[in-house]
């Protein structure tokens, strides 16, 4: 158990909607990170928060967005979505923002079924 | 730029033999590098990473690797296959930069062992 918790576990839905994933990093961990999942594109980057600010973006849609709140969690949230969003979503959290040395701690994933 | 090689899709050994899963890297960095493994239907447990120390490092389970500047490598090796080792492995690099710490995944090595 990394201490990373993520809910829903598996969340099914149709195009056109929208859903919120949510995490919980570790307790004292300043960073959270989300990363996509999917057979095409492996495991892909899409954001870090450190302490409530974005801190880096990767190859996140316009169509998603994220934050994270005073108590640190943090909230995924992806609109309009399309079959091809069909994927796993990771959490991880880590200490700090800024150092290369830090791993990273991951959730256990939230399952994404787009109909 | 970043980024990382894992020269085999999918490897298979024998259980009790030696398990190689090869990593090459590209960093403009002096870089973190970090082995993880996933088990099917679970997330990213980290196995060990690499930060400049010692350039042969050890991890949990008996595996180790070792970082080798001039041949941008960072081989995952363990002596002995056991059945519990079947999963996929991700072999990371970790970006240095001021706005935070992005990880930049392989594309995963589908470790078989079989009895």
């Amino acid at each position: 158990d990394s201490g990373v918790t993520q809910t829903p576990k598996h969340l099914i839905t149709a195009t056109g909607q929208r859903v919120t994933l949510r995490c919980s990093p570790r307790s004292g961990d300043l960073s959270v990170y989300w990363y996509q999942q999917s057979l095409d594109q492996g495991l892909q980057f899409l954001i870090q928060y450190y302490n409530g600010e974005e801190r880096a973006k990767g190859n996140i849609l316009e169509r998603f967005s994220a934050q994270q709140f005073p108590d640190l969690h943090s909230e995924l949230n992806l609109s309009s979505l399309e079959l091809g969003d069909s994927a796993l979503y990771f959490c991880a959290s880590s200490e700090r923002g800024g150092s290369s040395y830090n791993e990273q701690f991951f959730g256990p994933g939230t399952r994404l079924t787009v109909l | 730029a970043q980024s990382v090689t894992q020269l085999d899709s999918h490897v298979s050994v024998s259980e009790g033999t030696p398990v190689l899963l090869r990593c090459n890297y590209s960093s403009s960095y002096s870089p973190s590098l970090f082995w993880y493994v996933q088990h099917p239907n679970k997330g990213l447990q980290l196995l060990l990473k690499y930060t400049s120390a010692a350039t042969l490092v050890k991890g949990i389970n008996g595996f180790e690797a070792e970082f080798k500047k001039s041949e941008t490598s960072f081989h995952l090796t363990k002596p002995s296959a056991h059945m519990s080792d079947a999963a996929e492995y991700f072999c990371v690099v970790s970006d240095q930069a001021d706005t935070g710490n992005q990880f930049y995944f392989g594309t995963g090595t589908s470790l078989t062992v079989i009895p």
